[in-house]
């Protein structure tokens, strides 16, 4: 079976560009995450969506944004860019929204903003 | 909100040595502990993870044990061979009750032939 994926792999953004990232989850989860990895903070948690809907949000700015469609695909959207968003973005897939799901990763989409 | 600190930051084993890693966490109400390889270039995978309700996981060469009392988790690679060279995260779910993940710093594992 597939495991998470993520389009595209490397990207180069301009500052003050915006940039989507898209996630398709492991068949049958409905459950969509996305963290940010960096040397610096590590993974932090951006937000996670489940049946389409918000369910949980980290502490980021308000440039970052995404949505999840009725397949349970996932785009997170970053406006404006600034270099210090240059990192990994990683999506992760799991069954259901609540705790103690395995939680699965995708290989991530580097990032890097000039 | 959740803390989790992990213990060492770099550790460097011979080729057949054991490996420990070390994980702390601060809310109690936390239920799951999954750890995770990352190896350059690639995003995390999942090689082991535990429950609240269980004390020690083994699959192989590698084992988890859960301390909920003091709360900490530890990762165990027995037999090591180079090929388990990564960094190595632990990670704890949130009391939100949601699938959220809080990482720890990570630790870099070199095992030298």
């Amino acid at each position: 079976k597939a495991g998470v994926t993520q389009t595209p792999r490397y990207l180069i953004k301009t500052r003050g560009q915006q940039v989507t990232l898209s996630c398709s989850p492991i068949s049958g989860h409905r459950s969509v995450s996305w963290y940010q990895q960096t040397p610096g903070q590590g993974l932090q948690f951006l937000f996670e969506y489940f049946s389409e809907t918000q369910r949980n949000k980290g502490n980021f700015p308000g440039r970052f944004s995404g949505r999840q469609f009725s397949n349970s695909r996932s785009e997170m959207n970053v406006s404006t860019l600034e270099l210090g968003d240059s990192a990994l973005y990683l999506c992760a897939s799991s069954l259901a929204v609540d705790s103690g799901n395995t939680i699965y990763f995708g290989e991530g989409s580097w990032l890097t903003v000039v | 909100g959740e803390n989790v600190e992990q213990h060492p930051s770099t550790l460097s084993v011979q080729e057949g040595d054991s490996a420990v890693i070390k994980c702390t966490y601060s809310d109690s109400a936390s239920n799951y502990f999954p750890w995770y390889k990352q190896e350059l270039g690639k995003g995390p995978q999942l090689i082991i993870d535990i429950r609240s309700n269980v004390g020690e996981k083994k699959d192989q060469r590698i084992a988890v044990t859960l301390n909920k009392t003091a709360k900490h988790f530890s990762l165990h690679i027995t037999e090591t061979q180079p090929e388990d060279s990564a960094v190595y995260f632990c990670a704890a779910t949130s009391s939100s009750g949601y699938s959220t993940l809080t990482f720890g710093k990570g630790t870099m594992l070199l095992v030298s032939p």
